[in-house]
């Protein structure tokens, strides 16, 4: 059973539409970190989201922090070409041995 | 500031042999962390070392292992290569200085056993 659970898997869509990808668990998160990684490289941090219910925004990329730190959503508005990689999320549970637990992620392709 | 570096970036090996891969952390900080990603999949967590010391280790078999200097950069060993742990291994560091757990990831090796 994955620990972090994102949806969807994969995604395609057209450039300049919006989308929202999620990341939800049945655990209780101290931080959760977004991070895109691109072919043949290693992933890159986005944001930390560390207040239940916070809200950040980094130009077109909107990421919020469920109100119970369960949880997290990354919404893109006008995606663009460039847009395009692997997102994923990594929970800090302060107890796990690994300290950071990543989801699956999720494989966005944007089309020109 | 250099961010975290890995060598090499490809390395292609034969079932059997072994491989040795090298992650130097961003400087200061003292925990580095190895994962596995098989082609277009998540990460797969293998080993945690922090100041010297190996702190935890993910579900995979002892021929994957590994060591950490005293100048806090790793090695990760696989012995008896199968075909199966073709994959991007990634290192990632972290400082105990900062006040969220992040974690910022080297480049990769991509290893390919035939």
């Amino acid at each position: 059973t994955q620990l972090l659970e994102q949806s969807p898997q994969f995604l395609s869509i057209q450039e300049g539409e919006n989308l929202t990808v999620y990341c939800n668990s049945s655990s209780v998160f101290s931080s959760l970190q977004w991070y895109r990684q691109e072919p043949g490289e290693g992933p890159v941090l986005l944001v930390t989201v560390v207040t239940g219910g916070e809200v950040k925004k980094l130009k077109r990329l909107t990421f919020q922090f469920g109100d119970a730190r369960k949880d997290s959503s990354l919404h893109i508005t006008a995606a663009q070409t460039g847009d395009t990689g692997l997102y994923l999320c990594a929970g800090d549970r302060r107890a796990s041995g690994s300290r950071l637990t990543f989801g699956e992620g999720t494989q966005l392709t944007v089309n020109p | 500031e250099a961010g975290v570096t890995q060598s090499p970036t490809h390395l292609i090996k034969t079932r059997g042999q072994q491989a040795t891969l090298r992650c130097s952390p961003i400087s200061g900080h003292t925990s580095v962390y190895w994962y596995q990603q098989a082609l277009g999949l998540g990460l797969q967590f293998l080993l945690w070392y922090d100041e010297g010391e190996e702190r935890n280790r993910g579900n995979f078999p002892p021929r994957f292992s590994g060591r950490q200097f005293p100048n806090y950069s790793s090695e990760l060993n696989v012995n008896a290569l199968e075909l199966e742990d073709s994959a991007l291994y990634l290192c990632a560091s972290s400082s105990k200085g900062e006040p969220t757990e992040t974690q910022y990831f080297g480049p990769g090796t991509r290893l390919l056993v035939l």
